[in-house]
């Protein structure tokens, strides 16, 4: 079945460490994305891929960096710049203008 | 910029009760309009969309309608289960090319029996 997978489900990290969120999918999408959902606070936009080797900064891509070197893998990597990296972090991925398909997302808990 | 505005919740209501979460957005143009529903611990789902003015999207006994004058696009259904409890998100696709889904900030459903 196509879809998107987000690994691992639950993270853990110390202060000061940089940690890589996974996201792969076989839909066959061009498009990805990654948003940060905090509780009374939604979904917020951290970055976006159009397309392979170009990405854009979202909302809130102060601290975050991705990459995305393969149609099918868009990876997330939270730095230790990022003041509040406790979350629950979701992927999607979409073709055109269509509805997202989401991941079932990662908590990060870092202490 | 586009935004979506979605009634705070939670939201409580018994088995069987009607359910109605109002959504409003900016937006200039005409966007595409959606809801999401999340299960504890999931990712988001597609719920149902509408893509155009007086467009009615159904799913699962719940339904919206893209209404331009009002720019509204509230969710209801008439009859909720114990099931139907989750987080309700109301987004929108700006229409322009090469944007993103924009979302409301989610209302939590809690129905018991």
């Amino acid at each position: 079945d196509g879809g998107i997978t987000q690994s691992p489900k639950y993270l853990f990290r110390k202060e000061g460490q940089n940690v890589t969120l996974s996201c792969e999918q076989n839909l066959n999408h061009d498009a990805m994305y990654w948003y940060r959902q905090d509780p009374g606070q939604g979904l917020r936009l951290i970055y976006y891929s159009q397309i392979v080797n170009d990405f854009q900064k979202g909302d809130i891509a102060e601290g975050y960096s991705v990459s995305r070197e393969k149609k099918e893998s868009f990876p997330l990597t939270v730095t230790s710049a990022q003041k509040n990296p406790t979350a629950f972090y979701l992927c999607a991925s979409s073709i055109e203008a269509s509805p997202l398909h989401f991941g079932n997302g990662t908590r990060l808990t870092v202490t | 910029g586009d935004s979506v505005t979605q009634m705070e919740g939670p939201v409580t209501l018994s088995e069987e009760a009607f359910l109605t979460i109002n959504c409003t957005y900016t937006a200039t143009g005409y966007p595409s309009l959606f809801w999401y529903v999340q299960y504890p611990g999931e990712g988001l789902q597609l719920l149902l969309k509408a893509t155009k003015a007086d467009d009615k999207g159904s799913n699962k006994g719940f339904e919206a309608t893209y209404r331009k004058e009002t720019t509204s696009f509230h969710l209801e259904k008439g009859s909720v289960q114990v099931s139907d409890s989750a987080v309700y998100f109301c987004a929108l696709i700006p229409n322009q090319a090469g944007t993103a889904l924009i979302f409301g900030k989610g209302t939590t459903l809690s129905v018991s029996s």
